[in-house]
């Protein structure tokens, strides 16, 4: 029972260079989403997708692009890394639907320093 | 402007005693909301949650409070054991069932329990 995988666990970016952090989950979620742990800062909304083909904002979604192919994948690009995006980045999903209670699955993180 | 707020960073507890964690917002529109407990390098794991039509809510030793009114939730973990060593979130939602639109996350209290 694999849930939510996130690749790489760990990676280290120099300021202006570009990747893509891979998300994908097999329990057949309609929506997920990335949120970005800062210290002191909690857990920040980046962007989300309540289904394949449709994305939208969060809290914080300036330097990030998305994009929702299959329901199984959600990958987050950095589109030109700056040290200000260093931090541990979330996937999370869930079942989504008015029975939805919000309760989130999340991955086990990829901490991102960019230099 | 913090819409979800934990105003203590860290708790020490004695093991047996229990651990009151507190949480304030100021959204009128949140209608759901969860505990999030998170480990050090993993993810976050839902807890507990409670729906704004009710006051309370009990799992095991997990009861979470909901003061409306006062915009104010808890949460109470007795008997507190040493696997309860975590990084607690209080998290709300305003979507239809929650979660459609992302949680928004308090930046976390650090329980501490002391053998």
């Amino acid at each position: 029972n694999a849930g939510v995988t996130q690749t790489p666990k760990f990676q280290v970016l120099k300021t202006g260079q570009s990747m893509t952090l891979q998300c994908a989950q097999d329990m057949n979620h309609e929506y997920m989403s990335w949120y970005r742990q800062d210290p002191g800062m909690g857990l920040r909304l980046i962007h989300y997708s309540v289904g394949a083909g449709i994305t939208d904002q969060g809290e914080v979604p300036n330097g990030y692009n998305v994009s929702r192919s299959t329901t199984e994948d959600f990958p987050l690009r950095l589109l030109s890394a700056a040290p200000s995006q260093t931090s541990v980045y979330f996937c999370a999903s869930s079942s989504g639907g008015l029975a939805n209670t919000g309760e989130l699955f999340f991955g086990e993180g990829s901490r991102l320093t960019v230099l | 402007d913090q819409q979800v707020k934990q105003n203590s960073p860290s708790l020490s507890v004695q093991e047996g005693r229990i651990s009151i964690l507190n949480c304030d917002y100021t959204n009128s529109m949140f209608d759901y909301f969860l505990w999030y407990k998170k480990y050090p390098a993993e993810g976050p794991t839902f807890l507990i949650s409670i729906s704004s039509i009710k006051d309370k809510n009990e799992d095991g030793r997990f009861t979470v409070f909901l003061n409306k009114s006062a915009k104010h939730l808890s949460l109470h973990i007795v008997p507190s054991q040493p696997g309860d060593s975590a990084v607690y979130f209080c998290a709300a939602s305003a979507g239809i069932g929650g979660g459609a639109d992302g949680l928004t996350f308090g930046k976390g209290t650090h329980l501490i329990i002391q053998p």
